[in-house]
């Protein structure tokens, strides 16, 4: 199966609304959580991240949860602009120790209606 | 700083042909990684290094190669292009361990085999 698995893979909302972006993960060993926004035709860029130290983080209209035992994670973003419009992608370590990389969830394209 | 450079922005390869796709960071960083992500899709891992003259096989590895002889350079070799190569190709890396530091992403290189 999947390492990372996302959903849903597109989400539309009214301006101002909330806007929530699940993702679960395999790798019980993983410990570190970030999420991109990607716009069109440009690089990924890093929003937020989170450790497996804490359950929530906030910065501003984003939050991040984690539930370790569960092994999944969610986005929020309240207050939802024009400007959120775009791909969002979470991801998680996988590999051995000391050689671990990001794997990325297949993407969330949030449209956010004026 | 410029960050992570990538070259070419753009290239369009013939069936059979071969390529280098180049990567060079200004950030010390060790880690450093190649991303490919299809048109509509998530970002798939091909390769990365956890410093010089160490690479390891993401998911999707068949049909490239690296090498990193520097900190600074981590190449990607397109050795007999196929179509199925077509996709944006994105170059990353990250301060301290990998898979628990945030990528700073290249702009990527935009690569059509036909």
């Amino acid at each position: 199966g999947e390492n990372v698995e996302q959903h849903p893979s597109t989400l539309s909302v009214q301006e101002g609304d909330s806007a929530v972006i699940k993702c679960t993960y395999s790798d019980s060993a993983s410990n570190y959580f970030p999420w991109y926004k990607q716009e069109l035709g440009k690089r990924p860029q890093l929003i937020i991240d989170i450790r497996s130290n804490v359950g929530e983080k906030k910065d501003q209209r984003i939050a991040v949860t984690l539930n370790k035992t569960a092994k999944h994670f969610s986005l929020h973003i309240t207050e939802t602009q024009p400007e959120d419009s775009a791909v969002y992608f979470c991801a998680a370590p996988i590999g051995d120790t000391g050689r671990r990389a990001l794997t990325f969830g297949s993407g969330t394209r949030l449209q956010v209606q004026p | 700083n410029a960050g992570v450079t990538q070259t070419p922005k753009f290239r369009i390869l013939k069936i059979g042909q071969s390529m280098t796709l180049q990567c060079t960071q200004d950030m010390n960083h060790n880690y450093m990684y190649w991303y490919r992500q299809d048109p509509g899709m998530g970002l798939k891992l091909i390769y990365y290094s956890v410093g010089a003259g160490i690479t390891d096989k993401g998911e999707v590895p068949n049909g490239y190669n690296v090498s990193r002889s520097t900190t600074e350079d981590f190449p990607l070799r397109l050795e007999l292009a196929a179509p199925s190569q077509t996709s944006v190709y994105f170059c990353a890396s990250s301060q301290g361990k990998g898979g628990v530091a945030p990528l700073h992403f290249g702009n990527g290189t935009r690569l059509t085999v036909t």
